[in-house]
């Protein structure tokens, strides 16, 4: 069935740092992928979006390329903030159903 | 736009009541919702679907008698858990879908605690 894997946190990093958080999926048919970010006692925010193969979802400074050769939604960012601190969460939608395929979510917490 | 609204925030029960919990699309009609359970520190598990005026679809190993979800308008679903007990305390969280789109856009949940 349809699946979402991504990198186990938590990831702490320096202010400043690169980021990168992997995500890679299965799924038949063509999907659309997601990234939601939580912030600490919110509900899902959605960070960037991508429907189709070699589309880059970009939001806030965080980009994200979809890759069908290699079933990889990787998030990055060039420069961390201590507001980015939050739970990420990597997402799929097959072309079939309605309902969001959720990865368990990567931790992230930036030192000032 | 596209904000999702629920109420109660926070609820604070005794073992067998039961608790209602709105979930509101305020500025686009939602012709399908979706409950989510999430607990700490793990992802959203998803519970049920609905559909503006039918029936919800639940997942498996959801029960439905216990779950009760009502989708009466394009902007409002509810989801009542009937004779709570301490293991339903949890984060339950709702999000909305615009008709024609494919992307949901998630309240800010509700925390539930029985006692």
């Amino acid at each position: 069935g349809d699946s979402v894997t991504q990198m186990e946190g938590p990831v702490t990093l320096s202010e400043e740092a690169f980021l990168t958080i992997n995500c890679t999926y299965t799924a038949t048919g063509y999907p659309s992928l997601f990234w939601y970010v939580q912030y600490p006692g919110e509900g899902l925010q959605l960070l960037l979006k991508a429907t189709k193969a070699d589309d880059k979802g970009s939001n806030k400074g965080f980009e994200a390329t979809y890759r069908k050769e290699t079933t990889s939604f990787h998030l990055e960012k060039g420069s961390v903030q201590v507001s980015d601190s939050a739970v990420y969460f990597c997402a799929l939608l097959t072309n079939s159903g309605y309902a969001l395929n959720f990865g368990k979510g990567t931790s992230l917490l930036v030192t000032p | 736009g596209a904000v999702v609204s629920q109420h109660p925030s926070w609820v604070i029960c005794k073992s067998g009541t039961s608790v209602k919990i709105e979930c509101r699309s305020l500025d686009f009609q939602a012709t399908t919702m979706f409950w989510y359970r999430q607990f700490p520190k793990q992802s959203l598990m998803l519970m049920a679907t609905s559909n503006e005026g039918s029936k919800a679809t639940y997942e498996q190993g959801v029960e439905k008698d216990k779950f009760l979800i009502n989708h009466a308008s394009l902007t409002l679903s509810t989801l009542t858990v009937t004779s709570a007990h301490p293991e339903d305390s949890s984060f339950y969280i709702c999000s909305a879908r615009p008709g024609g789109s494919e992307t949901q856009y998630f309240g800010p949940g509700t925390r539930l605690l029985v006692l």
